[in-house]
């Protein structure tokens, strides 16, 4: 069945950076485009930012621009979000989901908390 | 402020209907048909529940129906359960903000 699994959060001083990952499992990885979201603690969720199945399109939010990778490794079938320059407002759940190109997302994780705070 | 409008929160009883409505504008509700709906329980993953305005994935309930009219998209939820209980987010694809836009969420009581 397919499963994609978050990890690499954790506890960052502001100015830090983090790198996330994502397990990808039971799909052909290579064929969708894949999403970050985000849900700040009591708050709703944020789009952060995709990539397409082969890489070549990628887009951020404006609130991450500048500050946030998104990178694929289709062999490993691994989705990663490589955070730099973190704030407090960047304090949240962050969850891999597999895109349905623009149309949404259809399988999420579980979400991996990332803590900005010194 | 959220870029796409819904009520903060909406009831209804055991097996009666309710409507969530979302509101955007021309460049996305109104303009694509790319209107996506999540369930969310607390301390749980966003599940997808419509997409593509009425589309519902496999294994989803029949309950869930999705429509739109304008700018503003709609999910209905007939024959309420308790099992309902959550807060419900509607997202769209935007052609001038690309590409997702998020709904405040919804929270839905089953009295």
């Amino acid at each position: 069945q397919v499963q994609v699994a978050e990890s690499g959060g954790g506890l960052v001083k502001p100015g830090g950076s983090l790198r996330l990952s994502c397990a990808a499992s039971g799909f052909t990885f290579s064929d969708y485009y894949m999403t970050w979201f985000r849900q700040a603690p009591g708050k709703g969720l944020e789009w952060v930012s995709y990539i397409s199945s082969s890489g070549s399109t990628i887009y951020y939010a404006d609130s991450v621009k500048g500050r946030f990778t998104i990178s694929r490794d289709n062999a490993k079938n691994s989705l990663f979000l490589q955070m730099n320059s973190l704030r407090a407002d960047d304090t949240a759940v962050y969850y891999c989901a597999r895109g349905l190109s623009v149309a949404g997302a259809d399988y999420w994780g579980q979400g991996t908390l990332v803590t900005v705070s010194s | 402020q959220s870029a796409l409008t819904q009520p903060a929160s909406v009831s209804g009883s055991p097996r009666q209907s309710i409507t969530i409505s979302c509101t955007g504008t021309s460049s996305d509700i109104g303009g694509l048909d790319y209107v996506s709906w999540y369930q969310q329980y607390p301390g749980r993953a966003p599940k997808l529940i419509i997409h593509e305005v009425k589309n519902r994935p496999s294994g989803v309930s029949d309950r869930f129906s999705g429509s739109k009219s304008g700018n503003t998209a709609s999910l209905t939820i007939s024959r309420l359960q308790a099992e309902d209980e959550a807060v419900y987010y509607c997202a769209s694809y935007s052609s001038i903000k690309p590409p997702f836009l998020f709904g405040g969420g919804t929270k839905l009581t089953v009295l």
